[in-house]
C-alpha cells in the first residue's frame, strides 16, 4: 500500500522567506501526487497535483513542486513567504490503475511570522 | 457555480443518538468520498462511492454509514456505535475516469457531543 509521509508537523518562516515543506511518498508504481491547503475550519483546497509529463508542477498562489522519482519525494516551495499562506498543508498520493482513492500526510502547518 | 455543499456547518450528537451529515455535489462527479479529520492524523478515509448505489468501506468505516441514492447525493450517518465521533467530516468528490484522481472538497461539517 502507498504512504506520504510530511516531515515536520510545524514550520514557520518569516515574512518574504522562502517556504519548504516536505514530502515523501512510498509506493511500487508510477503515483499522481498532489498538494492540497486548509484554512482554520474550512475544506481542503487543491494547489497543484503531479500525474504525468514536466516533473516542476506550478500552482495557485505562487507555490510549485518537484516530483523526484529516484528520491521518491514531492517537495512544496514558493519563493516568498506572505501572511496569508498561513494554512495547514496536506501532501496527498494516488497510485495508478486503482479506484480514486487517495493516502494523505499527517499535514504541515504552516506559520508565517513578521 | 459547480461545488461540493456540506451541512450543517455545526452538528451537535447527544449519547446514544444518530445523527446524519448532507454532502450534496453539483459537478458531475462519479466518485464521493467521505473522511474524518483529527488533530495531527490528517484526514482517514471512511466510506467511498464510485456509482449510485454501491459504496465500499475506508480505513474507520466502524460506527458509520452511508447511502448513495443519487449521484449528487452521499449523506453520512454516524451511529450511536461510533463511540467517539468528535471530529471534522469532509465530504469530497471526483472524477472516475479523466481527471486523475483530482478529489475536490466541500466545507466541512464540525461534529461535536453533548
Amino acid at each position: 500500500a502507498q504512504s506520504v509521509t510530511q516531515l515536520g508537523s510545524h514550520v514557520s518562516v518569516s515574512e518574504g522567506a522562502l517556504v519548504l515543506l516536505r514530502c515523501n511518498y512510498s509506493s511500487s508504481v508510477p503515483p499522481y501526487l498532489f498538494w492540497y491547503v486548509q484554512y482554520p475550519n474550512q475544506g481542503l483546497q487543491l494547489l497543484l497535483k503531479y500525474t504525468t509529463g514536466a516533473t516542476l508542477v506550478k500552482g495557485i498562489n505562487g507555490f510549485e513542486a518537484e516530483f523526484k522519482k529516484s528520491e521518491t519525494s514531492f517537495h512544496l516551495t514558493k519563493p516568498s513567504a506572505h501572511m496569508s499562506d498561513a494554512a495547514e498543508y496536506f501532501c496527498a498520493v494516488r497510485n495508478t490503475g486503482t479506484a480514486s482513492k487517495l493516502t494523505f500526510g499527517t499535514g504541515t502547518r504552516l506559520q508565517v511570522t513578521l | 457555480d459547480g461545488g461540493i455543499t456540506q451541512s450543517p456547518k455545526y452538528l451537535f450528537r447527544k449519547e446514544g443518538q444518530n445523527v446524519t451529515l448532507s454532502c450534496e455535489q453539483n459537478l458531475n462527479h462519479d466518485a464521493m468520498y467521505w473522511y474524518r479529520q483529527d488533530p495531527g492524523q490528517g484526514l482517514r478515509l471512511i466510506y467511498y462511492s464510485q456509482i449510485v448505489n454501491d459504496f465500499q468501506k475506508g480505513d474507520i468505516a466502524e460506527g458509520y454509514s452511508v447511502s448513495r441514492e443519487k449521484k449528487e447525493s452521499f449523506p453520512l450517518t454516524v451511529t450511536s456505535a461510533q463511540k467517539n465521533p468528535t471530529a471534522f467530516y469532509l465530504c469530497a468528490s471526483s472524477q472516475t475516469s479523466g481527471g486523475r484522481g483530482t478529489q475536490y472538497f466541500g466545507p466541512g461539517t464540525r461534529l461535536l457531543v453533548l
